[in-house]
């Protein structure tokens, strides 16, 4: 089946460091999806991307989707403290089911 | 914007009983519906694609007749835990999608911690 590799699996940064962590795909998605989950509740989507090699921000944050649509990274710059948690990458397929990478937990050192 | 509901957000049950938990979405109609299961420090796993009117689709491993899917309206989904056990304990997540463009976006619930003794 299709999986996502996401990496790093966990990230210690100090506050105002700036973050980067990507995903790898087995196939092909059509659209890239960066999600933020904090701890007891459901994922939050923060950025989407439809087209191959479409770079989009949405404040501190920038996602870009691969050329060959088989990866995307996400970027955040200027860290504070509430960007504490859990970031999952995911891809969704022809059948509109949305496949979730592993997460990548962000640590920020006070 | 798109808004997702769920109920009861968390709820502690005995070994062998059955357990509802309710999808709603608040602001939209949702054709079609998602249920997730997420293991402490993992990721969400899909269970089950729900279809207003229509019986669910189910992922491979994952028990039909354990875990009840029903889309009744284009606002709600229930998913039941029938006999529960132990190890049924996860946090349990449901999505909608938002038909109101070809990007068909998908928004998550809150989720549902259950807890099996």
């Amino acid at each position: 089946g299709q999986q996502l590799n996401q990496s790093p699996q966990s990230m210690f940064i100090q506050e105002g460091e700036d973050v980067s962590m990507n995903c790898t795909s087995s196939s092909i998605f059509n659209t890239w999806l960066w999600y933020k989950q904090d701890p007891g509740e459901g994922p939050v989507l923060l950025i989407a991307l439809y087209k191959a090699g479409e770079l989009t921000s949405n404040g501190r944050l920038t996602a870009q989707f691969g050329i060959t649509r088989k990866d995307s990274f996400l970027n955040i710059s200027a860290s504070i403290p509430s960007d504490v948690g859990i970031y999952f990458c995911a891809g969704r397929d022809v059948d509109d089911k949305i496949i979730f990478g592993k997460g990548t937990r962000l640590h920020i050192l006070p | 914007g798109a808004v997702v509901s769920q109920h009861p957000s968390w709820v502690i049950c005995k070994s062998g009983t059955s357990v509802k938990i309710e999808c709603r979405s608040l602001d939209f109609q949702a054709t079609t519906m998602f249920w997730y299961r997420q293991f402490p420090k993992q990721s969400l796993m899909l269970m089950a694609t729900s279809n207003e009117g229509s019986k669910a689709t189910y992922e491979q491993g994952v028990e039909k007749d354990k875990f009840l899917i029903n889309h009744a309206s284009l606002t709600l989904s229930t998913l039941t835990v029938t006999s529960a056990h132990p190890e049924d304990s996860s946090f349990y997540i449901c999505s909608a999608g938002l038909p109101l463009s070809s990007y068909n976006e998908q928004f998550f619930g809150p989720g549902t911690r259950l807890t099996v003794l």
